[in-house]
Order: C-alpha cells, then structure tokens, then sequence
C-alpha cells in the first residue's frame, strides 16, 4: 500500500532561517512526488513536482529513492512562507494522490 | 477563469439524510476527482470521473456516489449520513492528458449531527 509520511506536524522558523520539511514515502514502483501547499484562507495549490525539477518561490525538493524521501527546502524563510503544506504521490500524471497528514510551518519575524 | 468552483460551500445535516455536493471543473479540464478531508488530516481520494465514467475509487463505502455530467461537471452523493462524513470535501480538476496536476476547489464543508 502506498503510505506518505510527515513526521513534523508543526514547524517554527525564525525568518532568513534555513527550512526543511520532511516527507517519507513508501509505494512499490516509481511514484509521482509533489508538494502543495495551502496559505491561510485560499486553496490547497501545487507547490512543486518532482518531474518539473523546478524551484517555486525559492523551494526546491529532491527525490530521494534510496532513502525513499522528498524533503521540501527553502534556504532563507520568509513570513509569507507560513502555510500548511502536504506532501503527496500519485502512480502517474492525474491518478489519484495519496497525502500526508500535512506540516503547519510558522515563520517567527 | 473562476478555476474550479464548489457549492454549496457549508452544509449542515441530520444523522441518516442523503446530500449531494457540486463541482465545476476548471475551463479545459475534462477530469474531476473527489476527497474528503478531516479536521486534522490530509486529503483522502474518494473517486475520479473521466468521460462520465468512475475511472478510479479510493478505500469509501458504497454510500459514496458520484455522477459527471456531459459538460464535465460533477456531483458526489453520501447516503444515510454518518457523524464520521462530517468533513471538508474538496473537488479537483486536471486535463486528460495527465501531465497538468491537479486544480482545487476550496471545497464543502459538510456537519452531520
């Protein structure tokens, strides 16, 4: 069965901090990993995905698939960084996305 | 574009009633999928239509229903309403090609009492 975990369910970062969210996977094949990410009061949107190997808003994640993670990374946080953000997998393109529990990330001014 | 639109957006309703929720894809995208998410949690699949039919279902009970309409709307129907279904149910959209992801709605949030 195909299982996502987020070990964090709050995360506290003083602004210009480094920050990492972590994400832990476990799926029999080759999955999909993405990141979305929800700012309070709008809809949950996508972050990024692996596929694209872009970086959006200065995040970034690499797929890890000895270590089976995909950790989201910002090197300097910002205030408006301050959302939910889910890390999810799907088998391929739009099948169905299995999520974590999701991380609730707090930037201290 | 509105994106993906939802109605009605809160809904409250009695232990063993019937309700139906609705969704508008946004424009261009031709499959919509279904999730419910509990306080506290992250989005569970329910199902996915794709040319009206259930293409994909998620680990939900028979009570769970949904419907794609021919201008690629969607509707999800819950019977016999348990307090457990009280939920944020979010509708999602993607193109048929599935290489765009998915677009949300901001969802329906259902109370059974």
């Amino acid at each position: 069965a195909q299982r996502v975990t987020q070990p964090e369910k709050l995360l506290s970062v003083f602004k210009g901090a480094p920050v990492e969210l972590k994400c832990n996977y476990s799926y029999s094949g080759s999955p999909e990993l993405f990141w979305y990410v929800q700012y309070s009061r709008q809809r949950l949107q996508l972050l990024l995905r692996h596929i694209s190997r872009e970086s959006i808003k200065g995040f970034t994640a690499d797929l890890n698939k000895g270590e089976t993670s995909f950790h989201l990374k910002k090197p300097f946080a910002q205030e408006e960084d301050s959302a939910m953000y889910y890390c999810a997998l799907s088998n391929f393109g739009n099948e169905k996305l299995t999520f974590g529990t999701g991380t609730r990330l707090t930037i201290i001014p | 574009d509105a994106g993906v639109t939802q109605s009605p957006t809160h809904l409250i309703k009695t232990r063993g009633q019937q309700v139906t929720l609705r969704c508008s894809p946004k424009s261009g995208h031709d499959t919509v999928s279904w999730y419910q998410q509990a306080l506290g949690q992250g989005p569970q699949f329910i199902f996915q239509y794709y040319e009206e039919e259930e293409r994909q279902r998620g680990n939900f009970p028979d009570r769970f229903s949904g419907h794609q309409f021919p201008n690629y709307s969607s509707e999800l129907n819950v019977n016999a309403l348990l307090l457990g279904d009280s939920a944020l149910y979010l509708c999602a959209s993607s193109p048929g090609d599935r290489l765009g992801g998915y677009t949300f709605g901001s969802g329906t949030r259902l109370t059974v009492v």
